[in-house]
């Protein structure tokens, strides 16, 4: 595709409910990235895949957030029993290799949790 | 583990007159470093980005910036700013040779252009 999509753009959830966010990187990037941005934290680096590889994923929050990505392509970040604090814009990259080369960032999804 | 100092929360600037965003890091480690342009509702698009080589890097925009070593800077730079380059503006550091950390952001600073 053009460049990295990310579904849906806006999302409304009640505390206490699931939620699943897609990032549709460029095709044939082999690294992929979530991170969230918040007016508190900035922006912070959650889960890292080479592939479908996730070496490390102690930069997610808590254990309420999950992250797969499936067939070297789409991930989803899954965010369970949401809550207020998990409010913040979620922003997902590709790159063609992890490390030197450029990060393509897709628009976000903003995440509201009432 | 790496660091980043963005100076400047706010830098206000007269349209037409040059501008320096302020960009310190630290880091354990050899890293790459990047600045990056947020404008509102809108991803993250790069700016620059210093891997090796040259320490003054060119990037889209008419925007520059000078890799300092002895200072651990990497400040950004545009000798003539407009209207449309208000946005926020981001510094980050990725670990040489890694990447499976992602990259870390300064704080960000907003460039507010005056006319």
């Amino acid at each position: 595709g053009a460049g990295v999509s990310q579904s849906p753009s806006n999302k409304v959830t009640e505390k206490g409910k699931d939620v699943e966010l897609r990032c549709d990187p460029i095709s044939g990037h082999t690294a992929l990235y979530w991170y969230r941005q918040s007016l508190g934290q900035g922006l912070e680096f959650l889960i890292y895949f080479q592939g479908n590889s996730a070496p490390d994923k102690s930069g997610l929050p808590s254990d309420r957030f999950s992250a797969e990505r499936t067939g070297g392509s789409v991930s989803t970040l899954t965010i369970q029993r949401t809550q207020q604090e998990d409010s913040a814009v979620y922003l997902c990259a590709s790159s063609q290799v992890a490390g030197a080369y450029e990060q393509y960032f897709g628009p976000g999804t903003r995440l509201t949790v009432t | 583990a790496q660091s980043v100092t963005q100076l400047d929360s706010q830098v206000p600037v007269f349209e037409e007159a040059p501008v320096e965003l302020r960009c310190n890091y630290s880091s354990s480690v050899s890293v790459y470093l990047f600045w990056y342009v947020q404008y509102p509702n809108q991803g993250l698009q790069l700016l620059l980005k210093y891997l090796s080589g040259s320490t003054l890097v060119k990037g889209i925009n008419g925007f520059e910036a000078e890799f300092n070593k002895s200072q651990t800077s990497f400040h950004l730079r545009k000798p003539s700013v407009h209207i449309s380059d208000t946005a926020e503006y981001f510094c980050a550091v990725d670990p040489l040779g890694g990447g499976a950390d992602g990259l870390t952001f300064g704080k960000g600073t907003h460039l507010i252009i005056q006319p």
